[in-house]
């Protein structure tokens, strides 16, 4: 079975700063899709990012990059230029690659705060 | 496009009785699953319905079950409440769901129904 870890419950960052969660995974599977969801008081996940195992390049979104290192099935979220808006729960979870489901196995969680 | 819609948002019950909680998907989204988020266990898989059959199902007891009817809308029912079923409940849904079709759907979630069981 797959797992996935976040090893840090808690962050904090100062605005306009960069900062960086963790997130390992285990999994006998070679493909796979990897993704980061922000869950913000109001409770609504939200895609942040995602990153298909097949890729070498890391994933970008604007402010949001990913780096992923396959071989040691770690999946770290760098948040660049952070802003009050970030503040949030934010969740790494898994996928497999498979012709039918969307199964998410989730991560812990690690809360975000963004300190003015 | 409207998003993934559920009802109730707030639901408050009594050890032992049931309940139905209701999940309308993105329209032309075919599958939908579910989640139970709690504070202790995290978020955890319950189940996934695509075109009104379980396709995968989380390592729950038989008192979690759930349905999808023809339009894609589902529900899921908890019989016999425990304190331990306290939980938010999240829904999510993905198009086009199809078995061996394009390998990566993009889950888009709703904002939940709060259980509260006493």
């Amino acid at each position: 079975a797959q797992t996935v870890t976040q090893s840090q419950p808690e962050m904090s960052v100062q605005e306009a700063e960069t900062v960086t969660l963790s997130c390992t995974y285990d999994t006998s599977e070679s493909d796979y899709y990897l993704f980061w969801y922000k869950q913000p008081p109001s409770r609504q996940m939200i895609l942040v990012i995602r990153q298909e195992a097949y890729k070498q390049q890391n994933a970008t979104e604007n402010r949001f990059s990913v780096n992923f290192q396959k071989a040691a099935k770690s999946f770290s979220l760098k948040i660049s230029d952070s802003q009050l808006g970030d503040a949030a729960m934010y969740f790494c979870a898994y996928r497999r690659v498979e012709t039918s489901g969307s199964r998410l196995t989730f991560g812990e969680g690690t809360q975000l705060t963004v300190n003015p | 496009k409207a998003g993934v819609t559920q009802t109730p948002r707030y639901l408050i019950k009594t050890r032992g009785q049931q309940v139905t909680l209701s999940c309308s998907p993105i329209s032309g989204h075919r599958s939908v699953s579910w989640y139970q988020q709690t504070p202790g266990q995290g978020l955890q898989f319950l189940f996934e319905y695509f075109s009104e059959t379980q396709r995968n199902k989380g390592n729950f007891p038989g008192r979690f079950s759930g349905r999808q009817f023809s339009n894609s809308r589902s529900e899921m029912n908890v019989s016999t409440l425990e304190l331990g079923d306290s939980a938010l409940y999240l829904c999510a849904s993905s198009f086009p769901g199809l078995a061996g079709g394009a390998p990566y759907n993009e889950q888009f979630f709703g904002p939940g129904t709060r259980l509260t069981v006493l």
